[in-house]
């Protein structure tokens, strides 16, 4: 099946720095990658959907300039989370999908995010 | 608007009995419907799927889920259940006419007694 990576796979970092996510696709060209976050016991929420070369298309709701989303190539989107602060701390999912029709979802790891 | 249900938060059933997860959606389309079991920390991985024909899919790890139009179900059962199938569970939705997006259930999740 589709292989999707996140790096890292957690970090830890200072409230008022920023973060960089990566999502990447292994062994398929995704036209189009979703950014999820999952807070402790609860499901996950969609934030933003990319697709390649366009801006990102943000869910009510969501802060789209201090979730900065880049989706530069068809194996690459990141997600900056900027000048984090503890409310931040979460674990961030991203997916990938493929092109034509009704495409599932290929889902990362995650990354976990604590803002100290 | 779209909208899964997935009714219970928590399941336990003892190690070798039956399982069944209930999942209810809410949609103005065709649906695509896909479980998804995640365990603590990590990410999704995804169970099965429904697309179109046959309503009665089979999945990985023994389980399978049953489409039924008419009750807007989907509902993922497993005949025997193992410890290592403690974890939670999502059902989720989505359709062309939605962007592709993905809604999901609040998850359940599965506890095992042995």
């Amino acid at each position: 099946g589709a292989v999707v990576s996140q790096h890292p796979s957690w970090v830890i970092c200072k409230s008022g720095t920023s973060v960089k996510i990566e999502c990447r696709s292994l062994d398929f060209q995704a036209t189009t990658m979703f950014w999820y976050r999952q807070f402790p016991k609860q499901s996950l929420m969609l934030m933003a959907t990319s697709n390649e070369g366009s801006k990102a298309t943000y869910e009510q709701g969501v802060e789209k300039d201090k979730f900065l989303i880049n989706h530069a190539s068809l194996t690459l989107s990141t997600l900056t989370v900027t000048s984090a602060h503890p409310e931040d701390s979460s674990f961030y999912i991203c997916s990938a999908s493929g092109t034509s029709g009704f495409n599932e979802q290929f889902f990362g790891p995650g990354t976990r995010l604590t803002v100290l | 608007a779209q909208s899964v249900t997935q009714p219970d938060i928590h399941i336990t059933v003892s190690e070798g009995a039956s399982l069944e997860l209930r999942c209810n959606y809410s949609y103005g389309a065709t649906p695509y419907l896909f479980w998804y079991v995640q365990s603590p920390g990590q990410g999704l991985q995804l169970l099965l799927k429904y697309f179109s024909g046959d309503t009665l899919v089979q999945g990985i790890k023994g389980f399978e889920a049953e489409f039924k139009r008419s009750q807007s179900s989907f509902n993922l059962r497993k005949p025997s259940v193992h410890w290592s199938d403690a974890a939670e569970y999502f059902c989720a939705v989505g359709a062309t006419t939605y962007g592709n997006k993905l809604v999901f259930g609040a998850g359940t999740i599965l506890r095992v007694k042995s």
